[in-house]
């Protein structure tokens, strides 16, 4: 069975531009959720969509937005990116939302910000 | 807002010791999960516990969910050099919320 499969893994961007990162989740799994890691902050929750909804949200500005298609694979896009928006970016899919089901993470995009 | 205390934050030890770490939170879970992350990849899911008091093992690691539902344990037992990495709890109620990782280096 496939994992969780992001694209691309690396991707070095300026300053001002914009990029977009794409997940597929695991067959059968409907809820997608978007971390941000760095070694300072550790895993930082952006945003978790499940039937084409975003269901919940971090602190995070409105540069990062996301969406999800009928097929529950999930885009996320950040907009006039920041020095700081320099990240491991981590999408982590479940079976459905709520407690009880576990999430399983992709190896993530390394995005560098020059 | 719901913070997870995860310790301790790195540790040193000899192969073929045992290894304990915790995490603590002053909220009540529904789950608790242990993942383990080694360089360039993503976390990998090792224990997933859903009853408090349950306890779980999974090779040679074992873990706890508390039986106030605020904490959780995790063990390996007699480590070897492929244990090296981060492991991370999270605890999941509506929201799922993580630990800042605890990292575990071998001496060899």
């Amino acid at each position: 069975k496939a994992g969780v499969t992001q694209t691309p893994r690396y991707l070095i961007k300026t300053r001002g531009q914009q990029v977009t990162l794409s997940c597929s989740p695991i067959s059968g799994h409907r809820s997608v959720s978007w971390y941000q890691q760095t070694p300072g902050q550790g895993l930082q929750f952006l945003f978790e969509y499940f039937s084409e909804t975003q269901r919940n949200k971090g602190n995070f500005p409105g540069r990062f937005s996301g969406r999800q298609f009928s097929n529950s694979r999930s885009e996320m896009n950040v907009s006039t990116l920041e020095l700081g928006d320099s990240a491991l970016y981590l999408c982590a899919s479940s079976l459905g939302q709520g407690g009880d089901q576990p999430q399983h993470f992709g190896d993530g995009t390394r995005l560098s910000i020059l | 807002g719901q913070q997870l205390n995860q310790s301790p934050q790195s540790m040193f030890i000899q192969e073929g010791e045992d290894v304990s770490m915790n995490c603590t939170s002053s909220s009540i879970f529904n789950t608790w999960l242990w993942y383990k992350q080694d360089p360039g990849e993503g976390p990998v899911l090792l224990i997933a516990l859903y009853k408090a008091g349950e306890l779980t093992s999974n090779g040679r690691l074992t873990a706890q969910f508390g039986i106030t539902r605020k904490d959780s344990f995790l063990n390996i037992s007699a480590s070897i050099p492929s244990d090296v990495g981060i492991y991370f709890c999270a605890g999941q109620g509506d929201k799922i919320i993580f630990g800042k990782g605890t990292r575990l280096h071998i001496l060899p």
